[in-house]
């Protein structure tokens, strides 16, 4: 079974600067399927950034990028020039490649913008 | 496009009662999810639709929990009786198919449920 990690429960940052999110993963499948979801307070959840586990090459997305070490199982969420409008829950989630659509996610980082 | 409306937004029973949930999905998303969000945690999968077929309902609590998707459109997830610890709040999400890399994965806003 596929277990998701995420070790920070909360974590803050000042207006501009950039944070690092850490998540560690578990699974024994070699194609996979990894993602960052941010979830406001109205609750949807909404896709950041995601990577797909054969791809070397680190996923960006304007400000948000990844460090995706595959040995190591780790998937950390990098935001740059930190704005207000980040300031939500931030969730790791995982996904085996092939005929489904179930996703495992971690238990979610409390992320604080201040001004 | 439309998201995936959901409702109530929030909803509010006694121990023991029955309640019901309902998801519209976007138009065409042949695979409709349920996820279970405890406060605090990260949503957990009750059951999977394709169509108007049951893929996966392994994390379903089936004496309690049911879930039907009509026509392959509209679903809707019902609890009976309810538990204390059925409070949370219940996602709906739809994509296009299961296959691939998150086709048009999308989320609606929940319903927030407060079994007292």
């Amino acid at each position: 079974a596929q277990t998701v990690t995420q070790s920070q429960p909360e974590m803050s940052v000042q207006e501009a600067e950039t944070v690092t999110l850490s998540c560690t993963y578990d699974t024994s499948e070699s194609n996979y399927y990894l993602f960052w979801y941010k979830q406001p307070p109205s609750r949807q959840m909404i896709l950041v950034i995601r990577q797909e586990a054969y791809k070397q090459q680190n996923a960006t997305e304007n400000r948000f990028s990844v460090n995706f070490q595959k040995a190591a199982k780790s998937f950390s969420l990098k935001i740059s020039d930190s704005q207000l409008g980040d300031t939500a829950m931030y969730f790791c989630a995982f996904m085996r490649k092939g005929n489904t659509g179930k996703l495992i996610f971690g238990q979610g980082t409390t992320l604080q913008v201040k001004p | 496009e439309a998201g995936v409306a959901q409702s109530p937004r929030y909803k509010i029973i006694e121990k023991r009662q029955s309640v019901a949930f309902w998801c519209n999905p976007i138009s065409g998303h042949a695979t409709l999810y349920w996820y279970q969000q405890i406060l605090g945690q990260g949503p957990k999968l009750l059951i999977q639709f394709q169509n108007n077929g049951v893929v996966d309902d392994s994390q379903l609590p089936k004496d309690r929990f049911s879930a039907e998707r009509l026509k392959g459109v509209d679903s809707t997830l019902k609890i009976q009786p309810a538990k204390l610890e059925d409070s949370a709040v219940y996602l709906c999400a739809s994509s296009i198919g299961t296959g691939g890399f998150n086709y048009g994965y999308t989320f609606g806003s929940g319903t927030r449920l407060t079994v007292v």
